[in-house]
């Protein structure tokens, strides 16, 4: 089974609204990323947060990472049509140097114009 | 895209026959990784490496095999394709260190007839 899971699997929501995914994960971890993808395209990462950390802020991205309960959520503020795509978390696994990384399923995000 | 080649982009093939895909780097990253995109599973880790010769297996190696004799190249193998292993394929690279974030070439999409 996989290490991170998302949720939700599909989300639409109307343009300026706030967009919450959230995601878990299984075992220790080095650091969590996010990462969008367009349709038919490769990955873009967004964010990386690290294991020692609680929370970030990139633009009108924040993350939070509770490592107590293994989950994390990305927040995308003012979405705009653009936003619209699927958003991934991935989970850097933690022991040695292999840097093993992990993708969940995704929450496909619609955002209506 | 930050220095990264897929090749081929498209590939159809026959069941049985075995199969190379090729990823290419001129980032002369450490980390460098194979996954495969399915509907419903998000992208599963086939194989990854971690340095020249330096290889592990991911959640779905069954079937795959992979090379890695230089720092710039990793190769997948699909030993004798099946119909399963009809997806879409994607490399991946991060370094140098752990906590750094992955680039993503753009997908090779294959189909096993």
């Amino acid at each position: 089974s996989q290490q991170g899971e998302e949720d939700p699997q599909a989300l639409s929501i109307q343009e300026g609204e706030n967009a919450t995914m959230n995601c878990s994960y299984k075992t220790s971890i080095n650091n969590l990323q996010w990462y969008r993808q367009n349709s038919g395209r490769g990955l873009v990462h967004l964010i990386l947060i690290r294991s020692n950390e609680r929370e970030k802020h990139s633009g009108r991205l924040r993350v939070t990472l509770d490592t107590s309960k293994k989950s994390s959520s990305l927040l995308i503020t003012a979405s705009r049509a653009a936003d619209t795509a699927s958003y991934f978390c991935a989970t850097a696994l933690y022991g040695g140097a292999t840097n093993k990384l992990i993708f969940g399923t995704g929450t496909l995000l619609a955002v209506q114009p | 895209d930050a220095g990264i080649t897929q090749s081929p982009r498209h590939k159809v093939t026959e069941t049985g026959t075995p199969v190379t895909l090729r990823c290419h780097q001129t980032e002369n990253h450490r980390y460098m990784y194979w996954y495969r995109q399915d509907p419903g599973h998000g992208l599963r880790l086939i194989h990854y490496s971690y340095g020249v010769k330096d290889t592990d297996k991911g959640e779905v190696s069954d079937g795959y095999s992979v090379s890695r004799s230089k720092t710039e190249d990793f190769l997948l193998t699909l030993e004798s394709a099946t119909s399963s292993q009809t997806s879409v394929y994607f490399c991946a690279i991060s370094g140098p260190t752990a906590n750094t974030e992955a680039f993503f070439g753009q997908g090779t999409r294959l189909t096993v007839v």
